[in-house]
């Protein structure tokens, strides 16, 4: 069974650096076509993808991130904790959302976390 | 980057109709790079259909997809009440890779 859950805080300050957390199990970052994305939507509005790790992902080139976004996103790894971390430089109020993480395979973006609200207010 | 536009931005229907959503590109997308989400309330989304027209695991049948270049639907044959939600359709580039999504469709009870 494939599961993803999110964690991180659930408030930063304006400027601010955030780090979120996404622990997965029923799947490896070491079998081949496994990657994790990290998808935002503000409160009412639509999706956003934001960045997304593959399982070759010890090289810089198998790290992807939205081009608005790529200056201050880092998304990283750990494989042996299954885990994905996502930072978020210089945080502003419209940041605040719902951040997601998900598995990505060749059908699509296939299972999802249950989301992590993230409110950016001083 | 390719824009999705989705059309009705809500389409009220009754329990029993058919329901038609529509997803209109900017480019052309690769039918192997087209999926639809279904999202409700305080839920994430689930996935549908992927590669324009196959259903994803435990889908039921009334669901199906259509459409090629920038002219993509999804069809509900005969809503549930379960199926009254917000539907999403998403779009993957592969070079760079980048994943963008319409501002979804609102499927309310008339």
């Amino acid at each position: 069974q494939v599961t993803l859950r999110e964690s991180g805080p659930a408030l930063v300050k304006p400027t601010q650096t955030l780090t979120l957390t996404c622990t997965f199990s029923g799947f490896s970052l070491r079998e081949d076509g496994m990657c994790v994305s990290w998808i935002r939507q503000p409160p009412g509005k639509a999706l956003e993808w934001l960045a997304r790790i593959d399982w070759e992902g010890d090289w810089d080139n198998d790290k992807h991130y939205s081009t608005s976004l790529k200056t201050r996103l880092t998304i990283s790894k750990d494989t042996s904790k299954n885990q994905v971390l996502l930072t978020m430089t210089n945080m502003d109020p419209v940041d605040t959302a719902m951040y997601y993480c998900a598995r990505i395979t060749e059908v699509g973006i296939d299972h999802w976390g249950q989301g992590t609200l993230v409110t950016v207010s001083s | 980057e390719i824009v999705l536009t989705q059309s009705p931005g809500t389409l009220s229907l009754s329990p029993g109709e058919r329901g038609t959503l529509s997803c209109r590109a900017s480019q052309s997308v690769r039918s192997d790079c087209l999926a639809w989400y279904q999202q409700k309330p305080g839920q994430a989304p689930r996935l549908l259909i992927y590669a324009t027209s196959s259903r994803a695991t435990g889908i039921p049948d009334r669901f199906s997809g259509s459409g090629s270049g920038t002219d993509f639907t999804l069809t509900i044959s005969r809503l549930e009440p379960e199926d009254f939600a917000i539907y999403y359709c998403q779009q993957y580039s592969s070079s760079p890779p980048s994943y963008t999504f319409g501002q979804g469709t609102k499927v309310e009870i008339k």
